[in-house]
């Protein structure tokens, strides 16, 4: 059974960059059944989607965060991940990672607060 | 960009009661290989989102037979047929045919 877990700091300073990683066990994150994705919920607001990379390593990004954003997967840790540069308060929020083929295996979520 | 949007924002229903959410696209959502990409998700509270419908009608497995879903193009719908207790939370509307976008969320509370 897929299941997803992230990983990485709670806390990242303004300007600098928010790295987390998504460790999947249960399957390969090289296999073509799956499409992997990063979706953040901000405090008490919506989902939206950051980017996604399937397994051949194609990647795609939401359009108002593609300058920030790199996804990349690590196929010896069978992990994936998300970096987001130049960071602002309004990054603050739960990171999600998902298998977006299904959208029906999520990761529990990790907040990052972005704060000096 | 398509934009979602979802009405109403919010839903307060009697336990045992209907309750419908509305969601539109700013275009189709018709997929080049014919599918339509249109979920729907639950959020309840302290919890990732659970998807329950998938490409507009298509229960999740495990997911209630009370939940369905309808619609066509750019007006999609998702109906309770009674409410119960467990079904308080948030519903999305999240459309996958051109990269991803979702709706801003329907919060649905008993009354």
């Amino acid at each position: 059974q897929l299941q997803l877990q992230e990983s990485g700091p709670g806390l990242v300073k303004p300007s600098e960059t928010l790295s987390l990683t998504c460790t999947v066990s249960g399957g390969s994150i090289s296999s073509s059944s799956y499409y992997w994705g990063w979706i953040r919920q901000p405090p008490g607001k919506g989902l939206e989607w950051i980017g996604s990379i399937y397994y051949s390593g194609s990647t795609y990004y939401n359009p108002s965060l593609k300058s920030r954003v790199t996804i990349s997967v690590d196929t010896s840790k069978n992990q994936f991940s998300l970096k987001l540069s130049s960071v602002t308060a309004a990054d603050t929020a739960v990171y999600y990672c998902v298998d977006l083929w299904g959208m029906d295996v999520w990761g529990q979520g990790t907040t990052v607060t972005v704060s000096s | 960009d398509i934009v979602m949007t979802q009405t109403p924002l919010s839903s307060p229903v009697t336990l045992g009661q209907p309750a419908s959410i509305s969601c539109r696209s700013s275009q189709s959502l018709v997929h080049s290989d014919g599918n339509t990409y249109l979920s729907w998700l639950q959020q309840r509270p302290g919890q990732p989102p659970r998807l329950l419908i998938y490409k507009i009608s298509n229960r999740f497995s495990g997911v209630p037979d009370r939940f369905s879903g309808s619609g066509a193009g750019t007006d999609f719908t998702l109906k309770i047929s009674r409410v119960e207790a467990e079904d308080v939370g948030v519903y999305y509307c999240m459309q996958a045919t051109h990269l991803y976008t979702f709706g801003q969320g329907t919060k649905l509370e008993i009354k």
